[in-house]
């Protein structure tokens, strides 16, 4: 069985652009979630999916957002970037409360 | 809110020592508790989980873990480390009362570097 997989592995973009980073979740997952592992300030909550629907997020301004398709797989925006966006970007999936959420190999994004 | 501390930063041991990485997390009614370990330019790997029952479980690689209520910790150990250990570990708590989500809030980890 396939797990969690993103795309794409490593993304070098300029300030100011904007970054899309995708997440298949694994088959049959309907909950999709985003974290960013930045240097200095461990694992943080991003967002929530579910069943297309963000549920809940984390405390980070607006311009990072998402959504989920009919498919249960997510995207990941972040829009005028800044340095300090730079950091890697871990997508996680689960099927019910309790049984742990199953990470992705993560997305490296560079700022420059 | 929920929040975990792992109290070590950085953990050297020698190969075939054992080790304990500790965890305490915030007081809650009832949590979820989770250790996840992390190698290098890789993602998150779950290694054992607390959910209720036994206090003391069991994960991959001859981890395990004890749950004390009491002291509100989590911590992890294994008997006898290997070279492959080395990475980076994190604790993880998620609550069961945030309406079917498995938002999970981390400890800052801690990095496990087993020498020869």
């Amino acid at each position: 069985e396939a797990g969690v997989t993103q795309s794409p592995t490593h993304l070098i973009k300029t300030r100011g652009q904007q970054a899309t980073l995708r997440c298949s979740p694994i088959s049959g997952h309907t909950s999709v979630y985003w974290y960013q592992q930045a240097l200095g300030l461990g694992l943080q909550f991003l967002l929530w999916y579910d069943e297309g629907e963000e549920r809940n997020r984390g405390n980070f301004p607006p311009r990072f957002s998402g959504r989920q398709f009919p498919n249960y797989s997510s995207e990941l925006n972040v829009n005028a970037l800044e340095l300090e966006d730079s950091a890697l970007y871990l997508c996680a999936s689960s099927l019910a409360v309790g049984l742990g959420a199953f990470f992705g190999q993560g997305t490296r994004l560079t700022v420059v | 809110a929920q929040s975990v501390t792992q109290l070590d930063s950085q953990v050297p041991v020698f190969e075939e020592a054992p080790v304990e990485l500790r965890c305490n997390y915030s007081s809650s009614v009832s949590v979820y508790l989770f250790w996840y370990v992390q190698y290098p330019n890789q993602g998150l790997q779950l290694l054992l989980k607390y959910l209720s029952g036994s206090t003391l479980v069991k994960g991959i690689n001859g981890f395990e873990a004890e749950f004390n209520k009491s002291q509100t910790s989590f911590h992890l150990r294994k008997p006898s480390v290997h070279i492959s250990d080395t990475a980076e570990y994190f604790c993880a708590v998620s609550d069961p009362d945030q309406g079917g989500s498995e938002k999970l809030v981390f400890g800052k980890g801690t990095k496990l570097t087993v020498n020869p």
